[in-house]
């Protein structure tokens, strides 16, 4: 099936420091969705991206829809202990079925004190 | 204000059991969705359904059946659970297929 790759698979930062991780495919995407997911809970989207080029920020979360559409960022900027968690890339194929949102393996955060 | 409800959050099985997770959304949502998240694989979709009366295979749907009972409730059912169904299985739902889901917090099933 189709493949979201998604880099890194963990990171351990400083807090303070900004975190950057990204989600490649093959494939042409119409929407790329960033979700976090903290230990015993589901995931909780953070931002939406619709059109190629988009650059969102939510507080110190930003995202980036890459102009190929085939690719998006997260950075997180000026780590706090609560980031920690997984972190999920999700994207809709372009053509693809209603119900297939795939997603990327995950990125799990932890924030060294 | 609830979101998306699941029941139970926890489930131990025996082998060649059979049960049913429940799943509800009380945001008028036409589409929903169970997945499974094993370690390493990340969110696999099992089924879906993309509006009342309708359902749909996802990656990983052997073993498996779902019901949409109303436009609030979707079911996944294991008919004979096996040990390879472990796993912890969330319910989503999204007005439509592009909108980002919202998740339920999971139930987490053991299969022995």
């Amino acid at each position: 099936g189709q493949q979201l790759n998604q880099s890194p698979q963990s990171m351990f930062i400083q807090e303070g420091e900004d975190v950057s991780m990204n989600c490649t495919s093959s494939s042409i995407f119409n929407t790329w969705l960033w979700y976090k997911q903290d230990p015993g809970e589901g995931p909780v989207l953070l931002i939406a991206l619709y059109k190629a080029g988009e650059l969102t920020s939510n507080g110190r979360l930003t995202a980036q829809f890459g102009i190929t559409r085939k690719d998006s960022f997260l950075n997180i900027s000026a780590s706090i202990p609560s980031d920690v968690g997984i972190y999920f890339c999700a994207g809709q194929l372009y053509g693809g079925s209603q119900g297939n949102l795939i997603f990327g393996k995950g990125t799990k955060l932890s924030v060294k004190p | 204000n609830a979101g998306v409800t699941q029941t139970p959050k926890f489930q131990v099985l025996k082998t060649g059991q059979s049960m049913t997770l429940q799943c509800a959304q009380d945001m008028n949502h036409n589409s929903m969705y169970w997945y499974r998240q094993d370690p390493g694989m990340g969110l696999r979709l099992i089924y879906y359904s993309a509006s009342e009366g309708t359902t749909d295979k996802g990656e990983v749907p052997n073993g498996y059946n779902v019901s949409r009972l109303n436009k609030r409730e979707f079911s996944l059912r294991l008919e004979s659970a096996a040990p390879s169904q472990t796993s912890v299985y969330f319910c989503a739902s999204s007005l439509s297929g592009g909108n980002g889901y919202t998740f339920g917090s999971g139930t987490r099933l053991t299969v022995v």
